[in-house]
């Protein structure tokens, strides 16, 4: 049981670059999240899924796009990626609803550098 | 909106002594609070929560959590302290929409 898998782990894009990050997970969750990370500011939401075929945004949705086709996954794209994207993004999924207290399972995070 | 502060940015302690880390939360109703630890180069993983009941709440590894409604507080506590225990620690608080307020972390070193 993988639980949550993010690919790919690292990265390096040039300023203006489009990537795709994946996150697949074999739990058969229904909601699913995409947060970043960055020094001193904790996790935030960029976007989430609350089902296959529904996205929403969240805290810090500029400069990304999400879908959800098939409930094990959720895609996070950057149509042109600017520097201050650079950041440490991490997926994760939940069976109910985030804030009734269930747990989230976390991938193990891409690093993104944009130069 | 709600928010988390976790007034400790990094924590030093020795092998075996104890530990508290805090965290404290704003949120007009009674919140669904969590601690998560983020070992080097992992994701984050859940050490315990707290929604109601009793206020001191129990999670693995040997962590423990005390609920304070007039603080606003919820403090993770350890006894003993273990060279693994060495990580990031995230306190996050449950929103009412679908999202979870995490707070920016305390990163912990032990020293032997």
């Amino acid at each position: 049981n993988a639980g949550v898998t993010q690919t790919p782990k690292f990265r390096v894009l040039k300023t203006g670059q489009s990537m795709t990050l994946l996150c697949a997970q074999d739990m058969n969750h229904e909601y699913m999240y995409w947060y970043r990370q960055d020094p001193g500011m904790g996790l935030r939401l960029i976007h989430y899924s609350v089902g296959e075929g529904t996205t929403a945004k969240g805290e810090v949705p500029d400069g990304y796009n999400v879908s959800r086709l098939k409930k094990q996954n959720f895609l996070l794209g950057l149509e042109s990626a600017a520097p201050s994207q650079t950041s440490v993004y991490f997926c994760a999924s939940t069976p109910v609803r985030m804030n009734v207290g269930t747990e989230a399972f976390f991938g193990q995070g891409t690093r993104l550098t944009v130069v | 909106a709600q928010s988390v502060t976790q007034p400790d940015i990094h924590i030093t302690v020795s092998e075996g002594a104890s530990l508290e880390l805090r965290c404290n939360y704003s949120y007009g109703a009674t919140p669904y609070l969590f601690w998560y630890v983020q070992s080097p180069g992992q994701g984050l993983q859940l050490l315990l929560k707290y929604f109601s009941g009793d206020t001191l709440v129990q999670g693995i590894k040997g962590f423990e959590a005390e609920f304070k409604r007039s603080q606003s507080s919820f403090n993770l506590r350890k006894p003993s302290v273990h060279w693994s225990d060495a990580a990031e620690y995230f306190c996050a608080v449950g929103a009412n929409n679908n999202d979870m307020r995490f707070g920016a972390g305390t990163r912990l070193t032990v020293k032997p």
